[in-house]
């Protein structure tokens, strides 16, 4: 069964840092394009980055560029996210998933928390 | 940005009803060379994470039930489902992969009556 597991999570103050981890069963992870994906209290869904197979090229939404850092081990089957300079906006459960360009497998979540 | 607006914001309808959620992009999200539209449909239910439902503007996912189907080319699409069943309330969200930064809309809720 194809499953994606994230973890890190948690309360941070403003200007903090967290790193949100990703591991991947059922699959190769090494064979898919991979993001993270967040969602707000009461807000849409919002693409933050993505990551090529081999590292090559990732890209991020406008509002976390500079402060967050998008990188795999594939050798661990793992996907990451470094948070640094977090916001009170950043406020959010991070979800991690499987990149068609469509999103086809979806982790259960974990939520970051920014606030002093 | 490509902006993705739905609509309605909510619907309740009625078991075994048809239900229609609209969705609007801000730019044509049809890909000349291949004739593809990027768009996806995602069904959320409280507490859990988002479930694909549809892609490629009308392409269902595998173990997505027939009454559930999408339509539409380059900038305004929907989502039907058809013999609408309690398990069908949800959050349903829209979602173009033309370009990135990868855009939803804001969701429409559909409860069952």
């Amino acid at each position: 069964e194809v499953q994606l597991g994230e973890s890190g999570g948690g309360l941070v103050q403003p200007g903090g840092s967290l790193r949100l981890s990703c591991v991947a069963s059922g699959f190769t992870l090494s064979s898919y394009w991979m993001s993270w994906v967040r969602q707000a209290p009461g807000k849409r869904l919002e693409w933050v980055a993505n990551i090529k197979q081999d590292e090559s090229e990732k890209y991020y939404v406008d509002s976390v560029k500079g402060r967050f850092t998008i990188s795999r081990d594939n050798a661990k089957n793992s996907l990451y996210l470094q948070m640094n300079n977090l916001r009170a906006e950043d406020t959010a459960v991070y979800y991690c998933v499987r990149d068609l360009a469509y999103f086809d497998c979806w982790g259960q979540g974990t939520p970051v928390t920014v606030s002093s | 940005d490509i902006v993705v607006t739905q609509s309605p914001d909510s619907l309740a309808v009625s078991l075994g009803e048809r239900a229609t959620i609209n969705c609007k992009s801000s730019q044509s999200v049809l890909y000349s060379s291949n004739n593809k539209n990027y768009l996806a449909w995602y069904q959320q239910k409280p507490g859990q994470p988002p479930k694909l439902l549809i892609y490629w503007a009308s392409t269902r996912e595998s173990g997505v039930p027939d009454r559930i189907s999408g339509s539409g080319s380059g900038t305004d699409f929907a989502l039907t489902i058809s013999g609408l069943q309690a398990e069908d309330g949800a959050v349903y969200y829209c979602q173009q992969y033309y370009t990135t930064p990868y855009t939803f809309g804001q969701g429409t809720k559909l409860e069952i009556k």
